[in-house]
């Protein structure tokens, strides 16, 4: 089935660092959503994007629609310890019903060392 | 607000025993979606209703998984018998129409432990 892959898969950083992380596909996108989730919670959404080449920020984080529609970027900067969790990117595939099935990547672990 | 409500939160069985989980979504969203989670991995859809249709069951293993949304409102999605394989978080989420793009609000999950 269709996978959406994400690097790095773990991410060990210092608070106050900026971070990058990433999200391929094979197929092309018209939605890219990014969502946090946090330990013993379910996900919760970030940033989502609706044309390529598009650049949306949400605070500290700024997400990038790229221009291929096959890949998407997230940046945090100046990370503080509430940043840690699993990052993941997500994307709409239409099912037989023509309703919308959106597809999860397999998620960036962020741990922030204070 | 409050917020998508799931129940149990934990929940440890022996395989082969059946098990049901339950979904209050946000009052007023239309489109209900059961997700599995399993360890070091993305949700995965199982199964999605429009009010108290299924618009999208492809994944579920429907030998085993079974969903309902009686009345387009609450939902309970049941396993039975479970196997090992079936341990995982099991995440409710609603949205207001069901458009991709749209925000999709998250419980908590239901913890599974299959032994």
């Amino acid at each position: 089935g269709q996978q959406l892959n994400q690097s790095p898969q773990s991410m060990f950083i210092q608070e106050g660092e900026d971070v990058s992380m990433n999200c391929t596909s094979s197929s092309i996108f018209n939605t890219w959503l990014w969502y946090k989730q946090e330990p013993g919670e379910g996900p919760v959404l970030l940033i989502a994007l609706y044309k390529a080449g598009e650049l949306t920020s949400n605070g500290r984080l700024t997400a990038q629609f790229g221009i291929t529609r096959k890949d998407s970027f997230l940046n945090i900067s100046a990370s503080i310890p509430s940043d840690v969790g699993i990052y993941f990117c997500a994307g709409p595939l239409s099912n037989s019903g023509g309703y919308q099935k959106v597809t999860f990547g397999t998620g960036t672990k962020l741990q922030v060392i204070p | 607000e409050a917020g998508v409500a799931q129940s149990p939160r934990y929940k440890i069985i022996e395989k082969r025993q059946s098990v049901a989980f339950w979904c209050n979504p946000i009052s007023g969203h239309a489109t209900l979606y059961w997700y599995q989670q399993i360890l070091g991995q993305g949700p995965k859809l199982l199964i999605q209703f429009q009010n108290n249709g299924v618009v999208d069951d492809s994944q579920l293993p429907k030998d085993r998984f079974s969903a309902e949304r009686l009345k387009g409102v609450d939902s309970t999605l049941k396993i039975q018998p479970a196997k090992l394989e079936d341990s995982a978080v099991y995440l409710c989420a609603s949205s207001l129409v069901g458009l991709a793009g749209e925000r999709r609000d998250f419980g908590p999950g239901t913890r599974l432990l299959v032994l």
